[in-house]
C-alpha cells in the first residue's frame, strides 16, 4: 500500500508559468513532508519541506503548501524555468518526540518538462 | 567540497556473486541510508543508519545487507544478487539534527545477469 502518492507521472508547463505538483498521503502519522529534486544521472536534492504545524513554506520561487485535512499538499513553482525540469519526489517522515525521525518514504516522483 | 561518493558508479554482475557498494560522507553525518530507484515504483528504502552500530530496515531490506562500523562509511551487501535486485541504488546521509534533508549520492547503477 502506497503512502505517498503522486498521481501524475508527469508534467508539462510553459516558461514563465506556475507549475503546481500534487503529493497524497494516507498515513496520518506523518508530519514532515518534503520535496526533492532529480536530474538525470545525479542523485535526489532537498529542495524545500514543511512541517505539520504549518500549512505554507516559501522559499524564492517554491513555495509548498500543506492541507493535513485532506492529507494533501503541494509544490507550486513560479515563475517555472528550464532549470527545473527535472524529477520532483515528495517524501514524508515521522519525527520523534525525542529528536531524530523515522526514515524517508517517497512518492514515485512527477516528470516536470519546462517547455519554451 | 561536503559531499556522498558511491562506488562502483556502474556494475554488471552475474546472479549470485556477491558484491559490495560502498558508501562514504565527509559531513559528519550521524545517520546514512540506502534506497533503489525503480521505474514507475519511485525511491524505496532499503536500510538506514541512525548511527554507528546502529542499523534497521527500510521498505525493501530482502536480498541485502548493511554494517556501520565507521561515521563515514555505510556499505551496502549483496550476499546473493538476483536479477530483480537490478536497480539505480542511492546512499544518503543527514544530520541527527535534521534528518529529512538527507544528502545523496551520485547513484549506482547495478545489472544482475
Amino acid at each position: 500500500d502506497q503512502q505517498v502518492k503522486q498521481n501524475s507521472p508527469s508534467l508539462s508547463v510553459q516558461e514563465g508559468r506556475i507549475s503546481i505538483l500534487n503529493c497524497d498521503y494516507t498515513n496520518s502519522m506523518f508530519d514532515y513532508f518534503l520535496w526533492y529534486k532529480k536530474y538525470p544521472a545525479e542523485g535526489p536534492t532537498f529542495l524545500i519541506s514543511i512541517s505539520s504545524i504549518k500549512d505554507k513554506n516559501e522559499d524564492g520561487r517554491f513555495t509548498v503548501f500543506l492541507n493535513k485535512s485532506a492529507k494533501h499538499l503541494s509544490l507550486h513553482i513560479v515563475p517555472s524555468q528550464p532549470g527545473d525540469s527535472a524529477v520532483y519526489f515528495c517524501a514524508a517522515s515521522i519525527m520523534y518526540s525525542g529528536g531524530g525521525a523515522d526514515g524517508l518514504t517517497f512518492g514515485k516522483g512527477t516528470h516536470l518538462i519546462i517547455q519554451p | 567540497e561536503a559531499q556522498v561518493t558511491q562506488n562502483p558508479r556502474y556494475l554488471i554482475t552475474v546472479t549470485g556473486k556477491k558484491l559490495t557498494v560502498t558508501c562514504s560522507q565527509n559531513m559528519n553525518h550521524e545517520y546514512m541510508s540506502w534506497y533503489r530507484q525503480d521505474p514507475g515504483l519511485g525511491l524505496r528504502q532499503i536500510y538506514y543508519s541512525m548511527n554507528v552500530e546502529v542499523t534497521d530496515k527500510g521498505d525493501v531490506p530482502e536480498g541485502y545487507k548493511v554494517s556501520r562500523k565507521e561515521k563515514r562509511n555505510f556499505p551496502l551487501i549483496l550476499e546473493s544478487p538476483s536479477p530483480n535486485q537490478t536497480s539505480l541504488y542511492f546512499c544518503a546521509s543527514s544530520a541527527t539534527g535534521s534528518p529529512f534533508q538527507q544528502y545523496f549520492g551520485p547513484g549506482t547503477r547495478l545489472t544482475v545477469t
